[in-house]
């Protein structure tokens, strides 16, 4: 089974703190993708990765920086954290052979910013 | 543009019931289409996939899904519903490269 693994299921950060989000997959997929989830609005892309040190911005990637210095990690940065990202993060994986590979995703990781 | 729509933000249905969940998209080429289920507190699960052949698909825990290129539709069903069907779902749509434009989702709440 593919796995995908965030390293906190929940996360509480001060206003201004630098928080780190991390997603591991064990199935050797070149792409990650790091959504933010709202009730509402759905999955919103923040930033996707094709390949180690290779980053593309999504949707929404103002406050954000991504790190993938190996294949299969990719790391989510909230430089300095503001209430406005209180949100639930979803890490997802997928592979590039062929058109019709699905994203898997992690668990989640909710973060409240006070 | 391309986009992802779901009609029902929530849906009600007694357990034995059938269901139908709603989507329609909007993309110029050929759709790469699908629907996840997310169970409170996990992350999201794929439930079926379309791409080609076939204008029904079937999935997973006895969900299927009828694809019309005439109606821009992708719409999710089920002949009997469980009480542990209640969840989050959400259709896809696959476009350039590897990125997904997902719908805003549809909540299932399943009565006894």
């Amino acid at each position: 089974d593919v796995k995908v693994t965030q390293s906190s299921r929940y996360l509480v950060k001060r206003t201004g703190e630098k928080v780190f989000l991390e997603c591991v997959q064990d199935m050797d997929h070149e792409n990650m993708f790091w959504y933010r989830q709202d009730p509402g609005l759905g999955l919103r892309l923040i930033y996707f990765s094709y390949d180690v040190k290779m980053k593309e911005k999504g949707d929404i990637p103002e406050g954000y920086s991504v790190s993938r210095e190996k294949k299969e990690r990719f790391s989510l940065i909230l430089e300095s954290a503001s209430t406005n990202q209180t949100s639930m993060y979803l890490c997802a994986s997928s592979s590039s052979e062929g058109p019709y590979n699905e994203q898997f995703f992690g668990p989640g990781t909710r973060l409240t910013v006070l | 543009a391309q986009s992802v729509t779901q009609p029902d933000i929530h849906i009600t249905v007694s357990e034995g019931a059938s269901l139908e969940l709603r989507c329609n998209y909007s993309y110029g080429a050929t759709p790469y289409l699908f629907w996840y289920v997310q169970s409170p507190g996990q992350g999201l699960q794929l439930l079926l996939k379309y791409f080609s052949g076939d204008t029904l698909v079937q999935g997973i825990k006895g969900f299927e899904a009828e694809f019309k290129r005439s109606q821009s539709s992708f719409n999710l069903r089920k002949p009997s519903v469980h009480w542990s069907d209640a969840a989050e779902y959400f259709c896809a749509l696959k476009t350039s490269y590897d990125k997904v434009i997902f719908g805003p989702g549809t909540s299932l709440s399943v009565i006894p």
